[in-house]
């Protein structure tokens, strides 16, 4: 079975705080997503990368970095947490193949 | 820029009767994704759509494409109440790196 696993299900981090979400699938596949997901704003893409240390922007870059330094795993990093960070985070795969995408469960971060 | 539009956004059906979600796109694409989200959960992937006229059926839930159109269905067939969640629908634009585009979703409630 497929299998995206993200590492934590629920944060709470302060203001100012760096915040780690790890991403690390089983499937051997090439892309990797990070979206964050905001109630009437729909699923919104962060950060995406297509092989190993390789990454782009997504539609909503600012405040975040990732890192892809194997292939089956993608973080993404909160230099300094805002209130305004406080989100459901999903991270995803796909193969080229289809496009197709296999979410992770979430992370619900928190921020005070 | 990709638009991608549902609707209704919201659909109050009554069990065992039919019901269709519209999703139109403004760009040329002939990949198209439906996805399901349970309150709190993440998104699982329900249909992938390859080419203009592909059809997918499973059980209660039938999807469609016609890409000339720009223009994918989602017909429920007999609504239950273990159909209630949110239903997206993503555009994958394959010359853009794979990246989908989601519609804001439609939130799906069945009562009796």
């Amino acid at each position: 079975d497929v299998k995206v696993t993200q590492s934590s299900r629920y944060l709470v981090k302060r203001t100012g705080e760096k915040v780690f979400l790890e991403c690390v699938q089983d499937m051997d596949h090439e892309n990797m997503f990070w979206y964050r997901q905001d109630p009437g704003l729909g699923l919104r893409l962060i950060y995406f990368s297509y092989d190993v240390k390789m990454k782009e922007k997504g539609d909503i870059p600012e405040g975040y970095s990732v890192s892809r330094e194997k292939k089956e795993r993608f973080s993404l990093i909160l230099e300094s947490a805002s209130t305004n960070q406080t989100s459901m985070y999903l991270c995803a795969s796909s193969t080229p193949g289809t496009g197709e995408l296999f979410f992770g469960e979430g992370s619900r971060l928190t921020v005070l | 820029e990709l638009k991608v539009e549902q609707n209704p956004l919201f659909l109050s059906m009554q069990e065992g009767k039919n019901y269709t979600i519209y999703c139109n796109y403004s760009t040329t694409s002939d990949r198209l994704y439906w996805y399901r989200q349970d309150p709190g959960k993440s998104l699982e992937s329900l249909f992938v759509l390859l080419s203009n006229g592909a059809v997918k059926q499973e059980g209660r839930l039938m999807a469609s494409l016609d890409t000339k159109a720009r223009l994918s269905t989602l017909h429920i067939t007999a609504a239950v109440h273990d159909l209630s969640a949110t239903y997206f629908c993503a555009v994958d634009l394959r010359d853009n790196d794979y990246k989908l585009s989601f519609g804001a979703g439609t939130t799906v409630t069945v009562r009796a």
